[in-house]
């Protein structure tokens, strides 16, 4: 089965700051990464495929990049409506896995 | 717009049975895989499996293995899955999401575009 581990677990940042986030997979999955985001008591809300194709209205300060075994998603200009919690997911076999989840703060 | 609409939350003690189901609207119910995925309190994502409902076959995480069903009623666009023998850390909210195309192909490995609002399950004696 292939692991999928973020970095950081937990990330605190400024309006306006440019914010990273990382996902290693324990194998190369190609380009199949998605990425997720998750708000307090709600489903996750489809974001990223392909490891840097963003999905239909997702705002435009979101980027993702990578290939192989690290990915990274970045946040250009961090907004207020930006707080959540952040996952990667492989779809390159299954099981499909995903990574812990970075959940981002806003100082 | 496309939706998942899941049934309420339910309380059951170890060693029985749920079911939860998923209702599909806003496109063609069998063109895609309906994943499951869960979420225990306060931890991440755990995929389960999913269910093709054209063909109704199922692929499912080894970890459920013989604890899981999952099945469908393609005449009201709904899917289900059962989950036997519960036990307490089987607490957690279930969600139903639609597999993604790649490319023309949408049963395939793929993302999970579309999600249902979650269905809180509690097991507790």
């Amino acid at each position: 089965d292939i692991q999928m581990t973020q970095s950081p677990s937990t990330l605190s940042a400024s309006v306006g700051d440019r914010v990273t986030i990382t996902c290693r997979a324990s194998q190369s999955i190609s380009s199949w990464l998605a990425w997720y985001q998750q708000k307090p008591g709600k489903a996750p809300k489809f974001m990223i495929y392909d490891a840097s194709s963003l999905e239909s209205g997702v705002p435009s300060r979101f980027s993702g990049s990578g290939s192989g075994t690290e990915f990274t998603l970045t946040i250009s200009s961090l907004q207020p409506d930006d707080l959540a919690t952040y996952y990667c997911q492989q779809y390159n076999s299954y099981p499909y896995s995903f990574g812990q989840g970075t959940k981002l703060e806003i100082k | 717009q496309v939706q998942l609409v899941q049934s309420g939350a339910e309380v059951k003690k170890p060693g029985a049975s749920v079911k939860v189901s998923c209702k599909a609207s806003g496109y063609t119910f069998t063109a895609f895989y309906m994943h499951w995925v869960r979420q225990a309190p306060g931890q991440g994502l755990e995929w389960m499996g999913w269910i093709n409902p054209n063909s109704g076959g199922t692929n499912f995480a080894q970890k459920f293995q013989g604890r899981v069903s999952m099945t469908r009623d393609t005449s009201i666009s709904t899917a289900y899955m059962e989950l036997d023998r519960l036990r307490s850390d089987d607490t957690a909210v279930y969600f139903c999401t639609r597999g993604g195309c790649s490319g023309s192909d949408c049963f395939t490995e793929s993302n999970l575009d579309q999600w249902g609002q979650g269905t809180q399950i509690t097991v507790s004696s």
